[in-house]
This record gives structure tokens, sequence and C-alpha cells, in this order.
């Protein structure tokens, strides 16, 4: 079992709707949390850090449910700029290093 | 100009041949990572250093090497490709003041083992 699973997608997403989509993660002693965004064929660059109580960034909004294990994002008025893959990255309080990447949630928004 | 470079950006090479993918930066940190990606597996990290005298294997080191040079600059070395070694390799970087955990990339090499 993987220890970060995200849904592949791809989400299609019509311009202005609201996306949501999961990451969830196996090891409980999971301390940092955070999305990164991936275009095609580039480098990723971090989106956020999610925060225990949940936190927004503009139309962004990181969720986690140490219960449960998982954490989610929500884009809110999606643009065509958001197209891009999303990916789940879960360091463990002993893992200083050993970040673990989920395999990425592509989303398409469309016109 | 960007503050994590790889070189080269594309190789195309054949099994067996010894190849070399360098990395700098200009940003100061003492942390520096090497990650391979594939369709579908996502990034795994293949060697990590936190300093220049610090050198740990990662998920994935079988078939790589390392050598962290100085601290802006961080080497790793395929000392006989295969195949199975074809994929997308990016550096990282973390370190500095405030959040020290966040990782910054490199460009990328797209590496071909023909």
């Amino acid at each position: 079992r993987k220890e970060v699973e995200q849904d592949p997608g791809p989400f299609n997403v019509p311009e202005g709707a609201t996306v949501a989509f999961n990451c969830t993660y196996s090891n409980s002693a999971s301390q940092s949390f955070f999305w990164y965004r991936q275009d095609c064929r580039k480098e990723p660059k971090l989106l956020m850090s999610v925060y225990s109580s949940g936190n927004e960034d503009g139309r962004f909004t990181a969720q986690l449910n140490r219960a449960s294990q998982y954490i989610s994002l929500l884009i809110r008025d999606s643009k065509l700029s958001d197209s891009a893959t999303y990916l789940c990255v879960v360091i463990s309080l002993f893992g200083w290093g050993k970040l673990q990447f989920g395999a990425g949630t592509q989303v398409v928004v469309t016109p | 100009d960007a503050d994590v470079t790889q070189t080269p950006r594309n190789r195309i090479t054949k099994t067996g041949k010894r190849i070399m993918l360098e990395c700098s930066q200009t940003k100061g940190h003492d942390r520096m990572y090497w990650y391979r990606q594939d369709p579908g597996l996502g990034l795994r990290l293949i060697y990590y250093s936190f300093d220049v005298k610090d050198i740990n294997k990662g998920e994935i080191s079988d078939g790589y090497s390392v050598s962290r040079q100085a601290q802006a600059k961080f080497s790793l070395s395929l000392e006989s490709a295969i195949p199975n070694q074809t994929a997308l390799y990016f550096c990282a970087t973390s370190g500095g003041e405030g959040r020290t955990d966040t990782q910054y990339f490199g460009p990328g090499t797209r590496l071909t083992v023909l």
C-alpha cells in the first residue's frame, strides 16, 4: 500500500465551479502536510501548507482530518490557470528529509 | 536567474553508460535532494544531504550515487545506466529561516536510457 494516495483524476471542472479532492496517508506519525502544484513537465511548486485547523489562501482551502488520516484541497471559482496536477506531500515526525509525495491529482478547468 | 538549476535538461544515453546529473543552487540552503518522477508513481526520493558531510539514502538509492561537492552543488550519478532509470529527475533544496521544510525544485532533467 502506498503511504500517500491520491485519486489521479482527471477532475474536469467548468470555469467558475468548485472542485475538491482528497489525499490519504497511512503513517499516523505524519506531522506536516502540504499541497504542491505541478504544471505539465515542470517542477513542483509549493501551493500551500496544511494546518491542523484548516487554512485558506485566496480561492484555495486546505483541511486536515487526523482521525481519518486525510487532507483535502478545495478550489473555488476555478480559473483556466488552475489546470495542473496537485501533489499531496506528507512528512512524518521521524522522517526529516523523507517527504512522501502522492502521485498527484490532475485538474482540468474547461471554458 | 533560477535559484535551483539542473544540467543537462535532457539526456539520451545507452544502457551501461555512466551518467552524471548536476544541480546547483543559489538559495544558500543546507539541504539538497534528488528525486525521480515516473508516471503514476509520483516523486520518489533517491538521496538527500543535510550538509556537505552528510549524505543519506532515500527510498530508491540502488543504482545511484551522489556527491555533495559544496553547499551549493549536489550531483547524481548513474554508474551503469539501465532502461528502467528512464525518468524525470528533480533536484530540490530546503532550509533557511522560517519554513525550513518547504522544497524548492529545479526545472528537472529528462533522462532516457535506451
